[in-house]
């Protein structure tokens, strides 16, 4: 994991709150990905990004934005929220190929 | 829509033993398919990448097969050790997009 990190590891929130989820890769990777993983569900892609200001819907977008102004960054923000939006969120990284794929450590929301 | 299942969804087995896990997708018109490992609250490490053009890649005591037209990977694990123990997870790549879709993984518990 030395080359993606994720912050907040842990994070508790109320519902109704704006949440930031930060993800940052020193691979140079074009391609970057936010997954949730949720027992029952496996993981979901959420939103990836194919380059900077580059960005695309995955599975389960709804109630999500990301931004990517700069290669090395993929913030993740819930505008809102929600108790379903309890989840673990992984970040990854990868080569347009398909190759090198690289995941985060994960962060682990709660909302109450 | 790609689906992707995997059996079993858990394994216990006895140290030394040779073990096979499935994964099934249901539109062959994959990019490729990658074997994932997941260890308990960590993120994933990639294990082997199946271009769709080959039929099987090999590290280790790992070895990862695909028959495209039967929409099947199987992952065989030789000479199985406690430290498999952790959760397997295929994920195809689609050919038109950029999207990766998961299984739900097998959880693997490997016995001394």
């Amino acid at each position: 994991d030395a080359g993606i990190t994720q912050s907040p590891r842990y994070k508790i929130t109320e519902t109704g709150r704006q949440v930031t989820l930060m993800c940052h890769q020193t691979w140079s990777h074009s391609y970057m990905f936010w997954y949730r993983q949720d027992l029952g569900h496996g993981l979901r892609l959420i939103y990836y990004s194919a380059a900077a200001d580059i960005t695309d819907k995955g599975e389960v977008p709804d109630g999500y934005v990301v931004s990517r102004s700069k290669t090395e960054n993929f913030p993740l923000t819930l505008e809102s929220a929600t108790r379903s939006q309890t989840s673990v969120y992984f970040c990854a990284s990868s080569e347009s190929t398909g190759r090198d794929w690289i995941f985060g450590p994960g962060t682990r929301l709660t909302v109450l | 829509k790609q689906e992707v299942t995997q059996i079993p969804a858990a394994l216990s087995v006895p140290e030394g033993e040779n073990l096979v896990l499935n994964c099934s997708f249901t539109d062959s018109a994959i990019y490729n398919l990658q074997w994932f490992r997941q260890d308990p609250g960590k993120g994933l490490t990639s294990l082997l990448l199946i271009q769709s053009s080959q039929r099987e890649q090999t590290s280790g005591r790992l070895n990862a097969s695909l028959d495209k037209s039967s929409g099947r990977s199987t992952l065989y694990i030789a000479a199985s050790q406690p430290g498999d123990s952790a959760t397997y997870l295929c994920a195809v790549k689609e050919t038109s997009y950029d999207k990766v879709i998961f299984g739900p993984g097998t959880s693997l518990s490997v016995i001394p």
